[in-house]
C-alpha cells in the first residue's frame, strides 16, 4: 500500500519569511496525484495545491509552490512571505490514478507563524 | 451553496451505544467518503461510495457501516461504539474522474466513554 511520510511534526517561521515543509511517499504506481491540505483550528480541510505526477513542471498557487522530485518520491511545500493566517496543520496526501477513491494522508506538520 | 455539511458537530456516547453520523453535499458530486482523524495521524479512509448505490471499504472499516441514501447523502453508522472509535470524523465528496479534488465537511468530534 502507498504510504506518505511527513518527517517534521512541527515547524515555525517568522512572519514574511519562507518555510519548506517536507513530504515523501512510497509507491510503485506511475499514475498518481499529490496534494497539500491546510487544516486551521476550525478543522476545515482546505486544498492548498495539487500536482499531477505526469507533469514535470512544479505547481504554484500564489505564495505556495511545490518541489516535486518524482525519482526521489519527494513533494515539499514552500510557503513564501509567510502570514499569520498560514498557521495551521498541513497534510500531504497521495491519490492513486488507478483508484481515484484511494487517498492516503501523512501525519501532518503543525506550522507556527511568529509575528 | 453550503458544500459538504455534517451533523452533529459534537457527540458523546457511552460504550455500546449506537449512532449515525449524517453527511450531505449540494454540489452534485458522484463520490462520497468517510474518514477518521486521530491525534498524530493523518486522515484514514473508512468507507467510500463511488456512485449512488455503491459502497466500498477503505483502510479502516471495522466497526462501521455506511448507507448511500441518495446522491446527496452518505451516512456512517456505529452499531456498538467503542472507546477506540473516539475520533474526529470527516465526510468528503468529489466529482467522478481523475482530475477532481475532494471537498471536506467541517467534521464531527465523537467521544466514546
Amino acid at each position: 500500500a502507498q504510504t506518505v511520510t511527513q518527517s517534521q511534526p512541527e515547524m515555525s517561521v517568522q512572519e514574511a519569511e519562507t518555510v519548506t515543509l517536507s513530504c515523501t511517499y512510497d509507491t510503485s504506481e506511475s499514475d498518481y496525484y499529490l496534494f497539500w491540505y491546510k487544516q486551521p483550528p476550525s478543522r476545515q480541510m482546505i486544498l492548498v495545491i495539487r500536482q499531477e505526477a505526469y507533469k514535470q513542471q512544479n505547481a504554484t498557487e500564489n505564495r505556495f509552490s511545490v518541489n516535486f522530485q518524482k525519482a526521489a518520491k519527494s513533494f515539499s511545500l514552500k510557503i513564501s512571505d509567510s502570514q499569520l493566517g498560514d498557521a495551521a496543520m498541513y497534510f500531504c496526501a497521495y491519490r492513486s490514478g488507478y483508484n481515484n477513491n484511494d487517498m492516503r494522508f501523512g501525519a501532518g506538520t503543525r506550522l507556527t507563524v511568529k509575528p | 451553496n453550503a458544500g459538504v455539511t455534517q451533523t452533529p458537530k459534537f457527540q458523546v456516547l457511552k460504550t455500546g451505544q449506537s449512532m449515525t453520523l449524517q453527511c450531505a453535499q449540494d454540489m452534485n458530486h458522484n463520490s462520497m467518503y468517510w474518514y477518521r482523524q486521530d491525534p498524530g495521524m493523518g486522515l484514514r479512509l473508512i468507507y467510500y461510495s463511488a456512485s449512488e448505490g455503491t459502497t466500498d471499504k477503505g483502510e479502516v472499516p471495522n466497526g462501521y457501516n455506511v448507507s448511500r441514501l441518495n446522491k446527496r447523502e452518505f451516512s456512517l453508522r456505529l452499531e456498538s461504539a467503542a472507546p477506540s472509535q473516539t475520533s474526529v470524523y470527516f465526510c468528503a465528496s468529489r466529482m467522478a474522474g481523475s482530475g477532481y479534488q475532494q471537498y471536506f465537511g467541517p467534521g464531527t468530534r465523537l467521544t466514546v466513554t
